[in-house]
């Protein structure tokens, strides 16, 4: 059974990067596609972008300039780096499984809240 | 973006069969899917492509709908279907979701 679980920093000042580690367990992330998914105060959600299982990445161009998703095969993991972040970037961050034949995400991770302030 | 209307929150008793709407800005073909989340948990995914129940979802959870506009419907609805249940379309780039709708039981 493939399981995800963020982890990372829950307080990032204004301007500096965000970085959230995405494990998995069950199913190796050189296979399909994993992304990242943010969820704000008031529950609008945002598809951020992925990484797929040859390393190629899509973005969402709203964070085109601010974002990278990388990932160490060894480790099983991929991660979330958002620079210059605001108070707008304050959030639930989601990590999944990507199934790019449909464009759903199954299954999310438990989540990592994270708060810009200064 | 394409942009999914959702209502914000719906009560029913349960028994009662309820019907969640999200309608599109443009069209998005078949290509809509529905998840739960309860309080405290991460979204679950029930329905895929409009119409496809996913694994290990309860047969009380059907989706119809094509185009702009589809229906999430939970008959009967249980106590433990109190949650948020949010649209995703995968069908214009960049993939967007609704609001949410928070169903209550009274």
């Amino acid at each position: 059974e493939v399981q995800l679980q963020e982890s990372g920093p829950g307080l990032v000042k204004p301007s500096q990067s965000l970085s959230l580690t995405c494990s998995v367990t069950g199913y190796s992330i050189t296979s399909n596609y994993w992304g990242w998914i943010r969820k704000f105060p008031g529950n609008k959600m945002e598809w951020m972008g992925y990484i797929s299982y040859s390393g190629s990445t899509s973005y969402n161009p709203s964070l085109k300039s601010r974002i990278s998703i990388t990932r160490d095969t060894s480790k099983n993991q991929f991660f979330l780096q958002l620079n210059s972040v605001t108070t707008e970037d304050t959030a639930t961050y989601y990590c999944a499984r990507w199934r790019y034949y449909d464009g759903t995400y199954y299954p999310w991770g438990q989540g990592a809240s994270v708060t810009v302030s200064s | 973006d394409t942009v999914l209307t959702q209502s914000p929150a719906l009560a029913v008793s349960p028994g009662e069969r309820v019907s969640i709407s999200c309608r599109a800005s443009e069209g998005v073909n078949s290509y809509m899917h529905w998840y739960q989340q309860k309080p405290g948990q991460q979204p679950k995914l029930l329905i895929y492509k409009a119409s496809n129940l996913a694994s290990g979802v309860p047969a009380r959870f059907s989706g119809s709908g094509s185009g702009t506009d589809f229906t999430l419907t939970i008959d009967p609805v249980e106590a433990d279907d109190t949650a948020t249940y949010f649209c995703q379309q995968s069908w214009n780039d960049p993939y967007t979701f609704g609001a949410g709708t928070k169903l209550e039981l009274k």
